[in-house]
């Protein structure tokens, strides 16, 4: 059975700031690795896909990087911003479209 | 991409009743499905909504508690069924296209239960 992890459980950093954010799952035959953030009230957005045979994605400020070998994807953001601050959900996609997602790591930038 | 909403946003119910929560897409989907979300959890999927076909139920949760329907290739419903304080979750609804593998979801539903 398919577990994800998502260290740190929180994190505040100042306006500016580089950051990394971690995913770990334990069944390496993933499907792909999906990000999404969850806003109150807004559901889930998706931010970034990454397939099985992909090594990264990116958009924009977001960069999302796979390792299967090792089970683990970061999500690393740069030059974060106020609106960044929600909560960031990990999610592998195995088999028949099922993903299993993290408990979330809920992230707050400060002015 | 595709536009979810959720009907109702958000509801508080007396413990043994039973809730239906709406689910509509703005094209034709191929797949549908329904996570909860209790407090400080994970999303879990509950399961696949099949249209013209009962639903594909993950390990852990049965039909008789959570009733769905999909009459078409847009709408679906999830019916928490004899509710006890242990169902007050989110409840979402999300679908995949055909042509891409990212799943979007809705808005979600804010269940209480008392």
């Amino acid at each position: 059975k398919q577990e994800v992890t998502q260290i740190p459980a929180a994190l505040s950093v100042p306006e500016g700031e580089n950051l990394v954010l971690n995913c770990s799952f334990t069944d390496s035959a993933i499907y792909n690795l999906q990000w999404f953030r969850q806003d109150p009230g807004k559901g889930l957005t998706s931010l970034l896909l990454i397939q099985s045979s992909q090594r990264e994605q990116t958009s924009g400020r977001l960069n999302a990087s796979l390792d299967k070998s090792s089970g683990r994807s970061t999500l690393y953001i740069a030059a974060s911003q106020p609106g960044d601050s929600t909560t960031y959900l990990c999610a592998a996609g195995s088999g028949y479209s099922t993903l299993t997602f993290g408990k979330g790591t809920m992230l707050l930038v400060s002015p | 991409s595709a536009v979810i909403s959720q009907k109702p946003s958000r509801d508080i119910c007396q413990r043994g009743t039973s809730l239906t929560i709406q689910c509509q897409v703005d094209s034709q989907v191929t797949m549908m499905f329904w996570y909860r979300q209790q407090p400080g959890q994970s999303l879990t999927l509950i399961a696949t909504a099949n249209q013209g076909s009962e639903a594909t139920y993950e390990s852990g949760f049965v039909i008789d508690k959570f009733p769905i329907s999909r009459p078409n290739l847009t709408f679906s419903t999830l019916t928490v069924s004899n509710m006890s304080p242990e169902d007050s979750s989110i409840y979402l609804c999300s679908v995949r296209l055909t042509t891409q593998e990212t799943q979007y979801f809705g808005p979600g539903t804010r269940l209480l239960v008392l």
